[in-house]
């Protein structure tokens, strides 16, 4: 079965600097997503990713697929504290009828 | 405000009970997925039913059924429950195949 491996587990980053996650796939990825969840609540869609080499920016961040690499990055620019949550990265099985998700990155950032 | 609409948000129970977790989808969204979260297994795909019919099953128990009303709603029943079903269920829906999933805020389940 298809897993998403998240790096890394949890990232502390001070306000301003950039940062990356990096979500890898054990197998063939057809669709990919980003979403972000604030503990215990529900999931904000971020982007889709369908193509490889596809890129996708929302304010300050920025998806990359590299479908030959089977990963997906994220990139923050300038992170701010309204950027703390958990990112997960989702992604279409290959009968397109779920998403399985990786384990999810942490993001704390301090002011 | 994702348009997905979960209720309850919050259930406490016990252990042996049954209980049923609703879900509205966003509008014009043919697709409802449901989703449990918990620590350790992180969010696991439990089923998908799209228009009205079942579409896919994933790691569902037994003891868990679903179903999609003609009105698109979806209700998760959940019966002879055990502590290691308190999770966040979530109920998901897309307009179809290839189309982000937009998420509903959840519903938290506590077994005592």
């Amino acid at each position: 079965s298809q897993e998403l491996e998240q790096s890394p587990q949890s990232l502390i980053v001070q306000e301003g600097k950039n940062l990356t996650i990096n979500c890898t796939s054990s197998k063939t990825l057809y669709g990919l997503y980003w979403y972000k969840q604030k503990y215990g609540e529900g999931l904000i869609f971020l982007m889709m990713l369908q193509k490889g080499g596809e890129e996708k920016s929302h304010e300050k961040i920025t998806a990359k697929l590299d479908e030959k690499k089977q990963q997906s990055s994220l990139h923050i620019t300038a992170s701010q504290p309204s950027h703390a949550g958990i990112y997960l990265c989702g992604a279409d099985n290959q009968a397109g009828t779920a998403l399985i998700f990786g384990k999810g990155t942490t993001l704390s950032v301090s002011s | 405000d994702s348009g997905v609409t979960q209720t309850p948000k919050h259930l406490i129970t016990a252990t042996g009970q049954r209980v049923t977790l609703r879900c509205s989808p966003r509008s014009g969204d043919l697709s409802v997925y449901w989703y449990q979260q918990s620590l350790d297994q992180g969010l696991q795909f439990l089923i998908q039913y799209y228009n009205g019919e079942e579409r896919a099953k994933g790691n569902i128990l037994e003891r868990f059924s679903a179903q999609q009303f003609p009105d698109l709603h979806s209700e998760l029943n959940l019966s002879s429950l055990e502590l290691g079903d308190s999770a966040l269920y979530f109920c998901a829906s897309s307009f179809g195949t290839g189309q982000p999933q937009h998420f509903g805020d959840g519903t938290r389940l506590s077994i005592l």
